[in-house]
């Protein structure tokens, strides 16, 4: 089966430098992937869309500035997060769509997930 | 209104037990309705889907939607320990954003 990747699975930063979170397709290659993100004991809250070459769709209330969108190729999205605060402290899950199904498939591959600390 | 809305339990069994979960969605352009299983700290994992209103058998797992009362069911028969998670429902418009319900923690005691 498709396999998505994120690195790193936890990360632990100082208030306000920026972190970098990297969603790799293993086995297929996707022109969009999907950034949520996940409090304890709360559903998983779509960010943003990434689309691979062009500018990432963001969710009403997602700052585009502070969590910057980086699709540079078929198999590869990151994620930073700007001058980070506490608040920001979250579980931040990619999810990746096979493109090689067919048009309409449902399918959307999720990965491991990264959990963020800001000290 | 929520777009969906999940009873986030928690939910404790017995092993053997038939499991009932329900999400409720607000927005009839919903078309795919999916059902996922997510356990501690990780990312979750498809277990259903359904496109239709009606039935879909998976093992010990039936996926059921009724779309003139927009209610989505999982049943799971015979549970197993294995089976505690949390179990997330989602749905799906015309495009590819996913909406997921709160989630809710099942524990399927041995």
């Amino acid at each position: 089966g498709a396999v998505v990747s994120q690195h790193p699975s936890r990360v632990i930063c100082k208030s306000g430098t920026s972190v970098k979170i990297e969603c790799r397709s293993l086995d297929f290659q996707a022109t969009t992937m999907f950034w949520y993100r996940q409090f304890p004991k709360k559903s998983l809250m779509l960010m943003a869309t990434s689309n691979e070459g062009s500018k990432a769709t963001y969710e009403q209330g997602v700052e585009k500035d502070k969590f910057l969108i980086n699709h540079a190729s078929l198999t590869l999205s990151t994620l930073t997060v700007t001058s980070a605060h506490p608040e920001d402290s979250s579980f931040y899950i990619c999810s990746a769509r096979d493109e090689g199904l067919q048009l309409d498939s449902y399918e959307q591959y999720f990965g491991p997930g990264t959990r963020l600390t800001v000290t | 209104q929520k777009e969906v809305e999940q009873d986030p339990g928690p939910l404790s069994v017995p092993e053997g037990a038939i499991v009932s979960l329900n999400c409720t969605y607000s927005n009839s352009a919903f078309q795919y309705f999916m059902w996922y299983r997510q356990y501690s700290r990780k990312g979750p994992e498809l277990l259903m889907y359904t496109y239709s209103s009606g039935n879909k058998e998976d093992g010990r797992f039936t996926a059921q939607v009724d779309k003139s009362s927009k209610y989505i069911s999982l049943f799971i028969r015979d549970s197993q320990p294995s089976d505690s998670a949390t179990y997330l429902c989602a749905v799906r418009g015309s495009n590819y954003k996913l909406t997921f319900g709160k989630g809710t923690l099942l524990t399927v005691n041995p």
